[in-house]
């Protein structure tokens, strides 16, 4: 299966300021998802990120929140804009991996002070 | 609306027991229902996957068994060990619908 880098695994940023994670999958995928996990809680599927076209964001997300960008096939990266201490989550990168599997990255843990 | 209902939210069991969690859906569209593993501080790690075209599947420990008539599916995993402690999330995806996790059980196995 797919092996995927997510970058940063953690970090903690002041509110109203912006973040950028970046996903690294060590082969070519069609499609990355970003999912967003709050504490204790369940995954949810923020966007759908397809090379060389606009992403397709889940109800309840918005692109000026979480605009993504999706440069080529191996690459990817959600940007979390004027972050409130809501949008403290783990964030994780997902491809489609082989056949079946939907793999995932480590996730990054975004707390917001 | 939840689209795939997970129970039990947390289960505890000794060293060797079966650990059983079940999940329910309700969109028939769906075909394809695998089991995460997911340790803290970790991303979700496929354990193992069902299509609806078998009833059961096994894979070591870990078992998943299908009831495609009343929409449910359960992961047992056998002879359950302290390094299972973790939490396990059921998931559905199939027809025009993205994978669409449960809530999620947290295990505890005690030795």
């Amino acid at each position: 299966s797919a092996v995927i880098s997510q970058k940063p695994s953690r970090d903690i940023c002041q509110r109203g300021t912006s973040l950028t994670i970046q996903c690294q999958v060590d082969s070519q995928v069609t499609m990355m998802f970003w999912y967003r996990q709050q504490p204790g809680q369940s995954l949810t599927l923020i966007a759908t990120a397809n090379q060389g076209s606009e992403a397709t964001y889940e109800s309840g997300f918005v692109i000026d929140k979480f605009p993504i960008s999706r440069p080529n096939l191996t690459f990817s990266t959600l940007t979390v804009s004027n972050m409130s201490p809501e949008d403290s989550s783990i964030y994780l990168c997902s491809v489609l991996s082989g056949g079946w599997g939907y793999t995932f990255g480590s996730g990054t843990r975004l707390t917001v002070v | 609306q939840q689209q795939v209902k997970q129970s039990p939210q947390s289960l505890i069991v000794q060293k060797g027991g079966i650990s059983i969690i079940n999940c329910a859906y309700e969109n028939t569209a769906f075909d394809y229902f695998p089991w995460y593993q997911q340790f803290p501080g970790k991303g979700p790690a496929l354990l193992i996957a069902i299509r609806p075209d078998v009833s059961e599947k096994k894979e070591g420990r870990f078992t998943i068994s299908f009831n495609k008539s009343a929409k449910q599916f359960s992961l047992h995993i056998m002879d359950s060990q302290p390094g299972d402690s973790a939490t396990y999330f059921c998931a559905a995806q199939g027809g025009s619908e993205k994978l669409v996790f449960g809530k999620g059980m947290k295990l505890t196995v005690n030795p």
